[in-house]
């Protein structure tokens, strides 16, 4: 059983429009990481969110982390080619683990 | 600063086979933990390890084997490679531990024929 599962798995977009992809969970995470990962190379660390209700900005990227701390958000404003990747979410066990979704693949078709 | 580094980076072997992959983490990072990455599963926790002392370990086999050296690099094993041991292994390396910031290498990719 996957603790965070993550929708849409697949997402094809145009440049320019937005999109939004959902990392969810019944449980409770203290912490929730947000990775990208491009092909060939490995995940690499966007943001962290720890406060529920959390909403932190990187550039054209929106993270929100829900407010019972069970589920997060990215919302990509104004999509370019370089936004294409798997999108990874990673929830805080404790005991030094993090468990990971199985991804957001977004395509950004110029 | 430089990255992480694994070696190899690609690797082809048959059932039966045992293999070695190493990894080397960023300078002054002393964990580092392993992940295999599939298409169907995701990425699933292997080992972690710090300052040479395997702190957690995941749900795999006792085929799937680590350790971890003074200048904190580390290796990991598999013996009796089964065709399902086919995937992308990441090793990540932190300052703090293994739940948090996560710095990833390439990985290694294993293709068991």
């Amino acid at each position: 059983t996957q603790l965070l599962e993550q929708s849409p798995q697949f997402l094809s977009i145009q440049e320019g429009e937005n999109l939004t992809v959902y990392c969810n969970s019944s449980s409770v995470f203290s912490s929730l990481q947000w990775y990208r990962q491009e092909p060939g190379e490995g995940p690499v660390l966007l943001v962290t969110v720890v406060t529920g209700g959390e909403v932190k900005k990187l550039k054209r990227l929106t993270f929100q982390f829900g407010d019972a701390r069970k589920d997060s958000s990215l919302h990509i404003t104004a999509a370019q080619p370089g936004d294409t990747g798997l999108y990874l979410c990673a929830g805080e066990l404790g005991n030094n683990r993090l468990a990971f979704g199985k991804g957001n693949q977004v395509v950004v078709i110029p | 600063k430089a990255g992480v580094t694994q070696t190899p980076r690609y690797l082809i072997k048959t059932r039966g086979q045992q293999v070695t992959l190493s990894c080397s983490p960023i300078s002054g990072h002393r964990s580092v933990s392993w992940y295999q990455q599939t298409p169907g599963q995701g990425l699933q926790f292997l080992f972690e390890y710090f300052s040479e002392t395997q702190r957690n370990k995941g749900n795999f086999p006792g085929r799937f084997s680590g350790r971890q050296f003074s200048n904190s690099r580390s290796e990991m094993n598999v013996s009796t490679l089964e065709l399902g041991d086919s995937a992308l292994y990441l090793c990540a390396s932190s300052l703090a531990g293994g739940d948090a910031a996560q710095y990833f290498g390439p990985g290694t990719r294993l293709l068991v024929l």
